[in-house]
């Protein structure tokens, strides 16, 4: 399978504890983003990636967040201290960025937390 | 601010007829683009179509097509001859070709049920 492909699919953790995810992009594609999804809301953007640069954080993402591509491939989300707000649909998606407005972004399954 | 709004949170279509799905936009910029996205069950994305700003016609992608009246800033989507399978939610989504994050804002969606 060549797509995005998250992992965990499915997080359920106890409120103060630490999670992390992952996301493998397709393998050409330069750019790497997250977006996290609550019940009945659209994805919001949270951050993303060209290679291994962090080029914009949104507002949404505090400081128990982060994100990080070391190698400029695969990237990870890291909560810090959860919090049941936390709780939602984190979707990775991942574009090949060219010059042209129309370079569509390819979304993962998501990975879907749950903070009890 | 750019903002995409969804009016409708759910509709209902018999399988075989054809669909409209609403979606306006707000943006200050003379360059964007409009996407369409699926969200079936299992949580993953999928691209369905993409208009330009500057396109002068209709974008049309097998049984969607995107109906884009820019001076009312409507990017519609028509989905034809329905399916069971097209029972999902569907999220417009626009994207600035100022910002260069390229980072998709999206819509509250539409819930579609396809009856049998």
């Amino acid at each position: 399978d060549t797509g995005v492909s998250q992992d965990p699919r499915h997080k359920i953790t106890k409120r103060g504890q630490n999670v992390t995810f992952r996301c493998d992009p397709i393998s050409e594609h330069n750019r790497l983003y997250w977006y996290r999804q609550t019940l009945g809301q659209g994805p919001e953007f949270l951050t993303y990636f060209q290679n291994e640069a962090q080029l914009e954080k949104s507002r949404l993402l505090s400081d128990r967040f982060s994100a990080e591509r070391p190698k400029g491939s695969f990237s990870t989300l890291e909560i810090q201290r959860t919090e049941q707000g936390d709780s939602a649909m984190y979707l990775c998606a991942s574009s090949l960025h060219d010059r042209g407005a129309r370079t569509e972004a390819f979304f993962g399954q998501g990975t879907r937390l749950t903070v009890v | 601010a750019q903002k995409i709004t969804q009016t409708q949170p759910g509709m209902f279509v018999q399988e075989k007829e054809a669909v409209t799905l609403d979606c306006t936009y707000d943006t200050s910029d003379q360059s964007y683009g409009l996407f369409w996205y699926k969200q079936p069950s299992s949580g993953e994305m999928i691209f369905l179509i993409y208009q330009g700003s500057y396109d002068e016609q209709n974008a049309t992608e097998g049984r969607y097509s995107l109906n884009f009246q820019k001076a009312r800033k409507s990017a519609n989507l028509v989905i034809s001859a329905s399916q069971l399978g097209d029972s999902a939610m569907y999220f417009c989504a626009m994207r600035e070709g100022m910002d260069s994050s390229y980072k998709l804002i999206f819509g509250s969606g539409t819930r579609l049920l396809v009856r049998p």
